[in-house]
């Protein structure tokens, strides 16, 4: 069974920094990974897919690393802003199967 | 355009109580997913279906949960005889097609059994 895990489970920085948040999996048969932001009260936002064959993806200051063969992903946000607090949750579907596995998510406060 | 909605966004109910919650997916997206997320949890798979077909329902917790999608859009999930542990926010979620896209989630419906 797949078992997706994000360390910390909590992380507070101030204004401005870079950061990482990390993410391993035990199951490398993975199609893709997939990086969501949820906000309190709100259903999730896709941040960034990577598929199964990539090493990253890239989207403004997010970036997203892929490593099938050691069960990780990072998501790196750069020069972070009070905007980007919020949960992020990491998540895999297997071959041939759509649903999704998901972390238990880092909880994100940037401090202004 | 629009995204996934759900309906009603909060639910209490009594303990014993059937409630039916509402997904509205995006227009034309064929995959919908239900979802359950506990209070500081990640979600949990519930059920899956493609088009109008039920492909996988291996998630649902019990004989309790029911869910539908008879006319391949709208779907409902269905809990009967709500029991204090199914308290939690159901997500809904579509994806375009079956070739593992991106999904799009909804706002949630927050149950809470008493």
């Amino acid at each position: 069974k797949q078992e997706v895990t994000q360390i910390p489970a909590a992380l507070s920085v101030p204004e401005g920094e870079n950061l990482v948040l990390n993410c391993s999996f035990t199951d490398s048969a993975i199609y893709n990974l997939q990086w969501f932001r949820q906000d309190p009260g709100k259903g999730l936002t896709s941040l960034l897919l990577i598929q199964s064959s990539q090493r990253e993806q890239t989207s403004g200051r997010l970036n997203a690393s892929l490593d099938k063969s050691s069960g990780r992903s990072t998501l790196y946000i750069a020069a972070s802003q009070p905007g980007d607090s919020a949960t992020y949750l990491c998540a895999v579907p297997p071959f041939g199967n759509e649903k999704l596995t998901f972390g238990t998510g880092t909880r994100l406060t940037i401090i202004p | 355009g629009a995204g996934v909605s759900q309906s009603p966004r909060y639910k209490v109910a009594k303990r014993g109580q059937d409630v039916a919650l509402r997904c509205d997916p995006i227009s034309g997206h064929v995959s919908l997913f239900w979802y359950q997320q506990a209070l500081g949890q990640g979600p949990e798979f519930l059920t899956y279906f493609q088009n109008e077909a039920q492909l996988d329902k291996s998630g649902l917790p019990s004989d309790r949960f029911f869910a539908e999608r008879p006319e391949g859009s709208v779907s409902t999930l269905k809990i009967q005889r709500t029991q204090q542990e199914d308290s939690a926010v159901y997500l809904c979620a579509s994806s375009r097609d079956i070739y593992q896209e991106t999904q799009y989630f909804g706002p949630g419906t927050r149950l809470l059994v008493l």
